[in-house]
This record gives structure tokens, C-alpha cells and sequence, in this order.
């Protein structure tokens, strides 16, 4: 059973930049045809993708956070990362990781990390 | 364009059907996946591609598509059911999108 685990501060001050690490557990980042995701959903409101990378490194970012997100993976650790720049009061979300799973023209997360919030104030 | 549209709110007498439903231009190539929201818990997902459920989904959840609008169909909907509903699609730059979401009430 794959599990996702999010960790990083849960507070981060205005302007400075938000970093977060998703742990797998139960088997390899670098197996099947899978990417890997981090989604975030301010309170009280709907989910936002963020970003996704594949372990070979190719990576596609939600156009509207592009110039400020950055998704790494580091295989050897079975870890992937989030880096969010210039963060303001309107990133404060809980941030999930989540795995992609692909198939013909069918495309899903089918496991996500139970969350962490992640609250932007001075 | 790159959106996905649901209705903010549906409500289902119990042991009724209710079908939720997604639109998009991007559901023209692509399926759609929809996930259930609880309260304070993470996404879990129900039906993903043509119709298909992951293991422990129960049967009563059910899939659709045509043209640009996917659909999540809930036959003999229990109390269990009621969560917040999401349906999440790729475009064709690689990027996904989520709907805004639906609040489903179980009466």
C-alpha cells in the first residue's frame, strides 16, 4: 500500500519561500507510470493543482503559480519537494502530495498524503 | 478554455439517484477523475477514466462522459455519501485543472 506523508514548517513569514517534502512509502517514486503532484485547498474552498513532476525530472506547473513554484524529486530518498516563492497571506492552504497515475487518455491521483497546513503570516 | 465548471450544490432525497456533473473543453480529450471530500480529510478518489472505481468504491458510483461534460452518478445514495465532489481533468499542455466543486446534501 503506497502511503504519502507532507512535511515542512507550518508557518512561513510573508515574501519568504514556503518548502515542503512528500515521503513514499510502500514502494518506489521511480516505478510505473506515475508522476507525482502537490495540490493545496485554502479553507473553505476548492482544490488547486500546483504542479507535477515526473521522476525523470520533466516537470508542468499550474500556469498561474509558474514563476513562482519550483517541484524537485529526489529518487534516491523516495522524496519529492515543493518550493513556493514570494509567499503572501492568499498561499495560506493545506498542501497535499498526491501520486498521478496514467493509462490511455486517462489520467488520476489515486494516492494522496493526508495534508498540511501551511498558514503565511509575520 | 482551461476550466472545469460543476454546480456548487446538489442535494439527493436518501436512497435516491443523483448525478453530478463536470464541463470543460478538455473533457473532449481527456476522462475526467472525480474525487469525494470529507470534512477535514484528504481527497479520495471514486471513478477515474471511461467508468471505473478503485478497489473499496462502492458500486453504487458511476461514471460518464459525452462531448465536453462528464458526469458522476450516485444510484441509491446513502448518508455516508454527503462530501464535497470534485472532478479533475488534464489539458493538452500537460497541466490539470479541478472543478470548483460540488456540495452534495443527502436528505
Amino acid at each position: 500500500q503506497v502511503q504519502l506523508q507532507e512535511s515542512g514548517p507550518g508557518l512561513v513569514k510573508p515574501s519568504q519561500t514556503l518548502s515542503l517534502t512528500c515521503t513514499v512509502s510502500g514502494g518506489s517514486i521511480s516505478s510505473g507510470s506515475y508522476y507525482w503532484s502537490w495540490i493545496r485547498q485554502p479553507a473553505g474552498k476548492g482544490l488547486e493543482w500546483i504542479g507535477r513532476i515526473y521522476t525523470s525530472g520533466s516537470t508542468n506547473y499550474n500556469p498561474s503559480l509558474k514563476s513562482r513554484v519550483t517541484i524537485s524529486v529526489d529518487t534516491s530518498k523516495n522524496q519529492f519537494s515543493l518550493k513556493l516563492s514570494s509567499v503572501t497571506a492568499a498561499d495560506t492552504a493545506v498542501y497535499y502530495c498526491a501520486r498521478g497515475a496514467v493509462t490511455i487518455s486517462q489520467y488520476y491521483f489515486d494516492y494522496w498524503g493526508q495534508g498540511t497546513l501551511v498558514t503565511v503570516s509575520s | 478554455s482551461s476550466e472545469l465548471t460543476q454546480d456548487p450544490a446538489v442535494s439527493v432525497a436518501l436512497g435516491q439517484t443523483v448525478r453530478i456533473t463536470c464541463q470543460g473543453d478538455s473533457l473532449r480529450s481527456y476522462y475526467a477523475s472525480w474525487y469525494q471530500q470529507k470534512p477535514g480529510q484528504a481527497p479520495v478518489l471514486v471513478i477515474y477514466g471511461k467508468n471505473n472505481r478503485p478497489s473499496g468504491i462502492p458500486d453504487r458510483f458511476s461514471g460518464s462522459s459525452s462531448g465536453n461534460t462528464a458526469s458522476l452518478t450516485i444510484t441509491g445514495a446513502q448518508a455516508e455519501d454527503e462530501a464535497d465532489y470534485y472532478c479533475n481533468s488534464r489539458d493538452s499542455s500537460g497541466n490539470h485543472l479541478f472543478g470548483g466543486g460540488t456540495k452534495l446534501t443527502v436528505l
